[in-house]
């Protein structure tokens, strides 16, 4: 199985500041024959089910704000948030979808600092 | 609009079993993959396994192989999850998700809860 790793575990962020997370595989995500990055992010709130803010490691998902942004290739990839706001305190996870099964990474959960 | 509805809450003794529906509207069912993620209280999301709706083809995590079924009614547009003696580390919350491409979940159900207690 490919293993997700996350990092930090956490992290407090003052708003209308920066939040990166880091996301590494244990494997290359990345498909030759057709240059892309089987790499997801998800936002986790309370209560609510996950929400798919990236996918193929940088497109932005269905009305996903434009201060979401993903980047990365192969086995290393970041997850930003320009400017987070108080709606953004979740858990966020990656997500390698190249080979069955289909893991999570851990989680980093962001607050307010 | 895309939307995936679950059915309701479970209580189930250990060793007993859950159906855990899906029913899906907003597409073509037959377009997209369906996939189960569970959350475990304090834990992380996990991953079942998945369907073609097309044609009924699975793939399951190697940790529920044996335990976890994957169906689908085209008639009804809907997808099921039968999870097979089921122990206390079973209760979670089980979410259905459609794929947007190849493996990511872009639409979810609201989740059901499954409880695993004497």
């Amino acid at each position: 199985d490919i293993v997700m790793t996350q990092f930090p575990d956490s992290l407090a962020v003052s708003l209308g500041e920066r939040a990166t997370i880091n996301c590494k595989s244990s494997q290359s995500l990345l498909f030759t024959s057709n240059s892309k990055n089987y790499l997801a992010w998800y936002q986790y709130r309370p209560g609510q089910p996950p929400k798919l803010l990236i996918y193929w490691a940088s497109t932005r998902g269905s009305g996903v704000p434009d201060r979401f942004s993903g980047s990365g290739s192969g086995t290393d990839f970041t997850l930003t948030i320009s400017s987070l706001q108080a709606e953004d305190v979740a858990v966020y996870y990656c997500q390698q979808y190249h080979s069955s099964p289909f893991t999570f990474g851990p989680g980093t959960k962001v607050d307010i600092k | 609009q895309v939307q995936l509805v679950q059915s309701g809450a479970e209580l189930k003794k250990p060793g007993a079993s859950v159906k855990v529906s899906c029913k899906s509207s907003g597409y073509t069912f037959s377009t997209y993959y369906i996939h189960w993620v569970r959350q475990a209280p304090g834990q992380g999301l996990e991953w079942m396994g998945m369907i073609n709706p097309y044609g009924g083809g699975t793939t399951y995590s190697q940790k529920f192989q044996g335990r976890v079924t994957l169906t689908r009614d085209t008639s009804t547009r809907t997808v099921y999850m039968d999870l097979t003696n089921l122990g206390s580390d079973d209760s979670a919350m089980y979410y259905c998700a459609r794929d947007v491409g190849e493996g990511a979940s872009g639409y979810w159900g609201q989740g059901t809860l499954v409880t695993v207690s004497s």
